[in-house]
């Protein structure tokens, strides 16, 4: 049974991009959560999706969009690169959208 | 909001001891409480969790013990063995108002288990 997986697992980009991630939540999860991990820095909650719908956001910026696709799948997408968007982006998935379950990250470096 | 911070930064023991780390948190409306281990460039992985219900629960090797009273939870690792060693955070779940609710993690502990 598969976990969570993300990719891709390194991007680098130059500011003022625009970037997508991608996220496949664990089997029979249907909700699946953003983090933003700065180094040496815990998670901070980005939003969580639920049947397609942004249903919590948290501090971050409308640069910070996302979606969800039938099979519950998402993508994180971030415009307008700056240079502290630098991080690890991780995508956690859930079956009641508490206990949520991490998968390896994407590497995000910011020129 | 929530605020949720780690008394120690870095935790150092010898293998085979017992290890604890804490946490504070600030809601008093939080209800879930979670313990993950994140290994060098790995995602965080889940350990055990706890209900705002309940005052203290094991797993294999560790127990999680809350205070809701003065707003505190820590990890109990029994007998720590190198493989261990990792950063460890705490994420205290909560909602507000109309909100859902989102989980809100701590800095995180750095335990470094010694052979």
């Amino acid at each position: 049974d598969a976990g969570v997986t993300q990719s891709p697992t390194h991007l680098i980009k130059t500011r003022g991009q625009q970037v997508t991630l991608r996220c496949s939540p664990k089997s029979g999860h249907d909700t699946v959560s953003w983090y933003q991990q700065a180094l040496g820095q815990g998670p901070q909650f980005i939003f969580q999706y639920y049947e397609e719908e942004e249903r919590q956001r948290g501090n971050f910026p409308d640069r910070f969009s996302g979606h969800q696709f039938p099979n519950y799948s998402s993508e994180l997408n971030v415009n307008a690169l700056l240079l502290g968007d630098s991080a690890l982006y991780l995508c956690a998935s859930s079956e009641n959208g508490k206990t949520q379950y991490f998968g390896p990250g994407t590497r995000l470096l910011v020129l | 909001g929530e605020n949720v911070g780690l008394h120690l930064p870095t935790l150092s023991v010898q293998e085979g001891d017992n290890s604890i780390i804490n946490c504070a948190y600030s809601n008093s409306a939080s209800d879930y409480f979670i313990w993950y281990k994140q290994e060098s460039g790995k995602g965080p992985q889940f350990i055990i969790d706890i209900r705002s219900n309940m005052d203290k629960r094991q797993g294999q090797r560790v127990t999680v013990l809350l205070n809701k009273t003065v707003k505190h939870l820590s990890l109990q690792i029994a007998a720590t063995q190198p493989g261990d060693s990792a950063v460890y955070f705490c994420a205290v779940w909560a909602a507000g108002g109309t909100s859902y609710g989102k989980l809100t993690f701590g800095q995180g502990t750095i335990l470094t288990v010694h052979p």
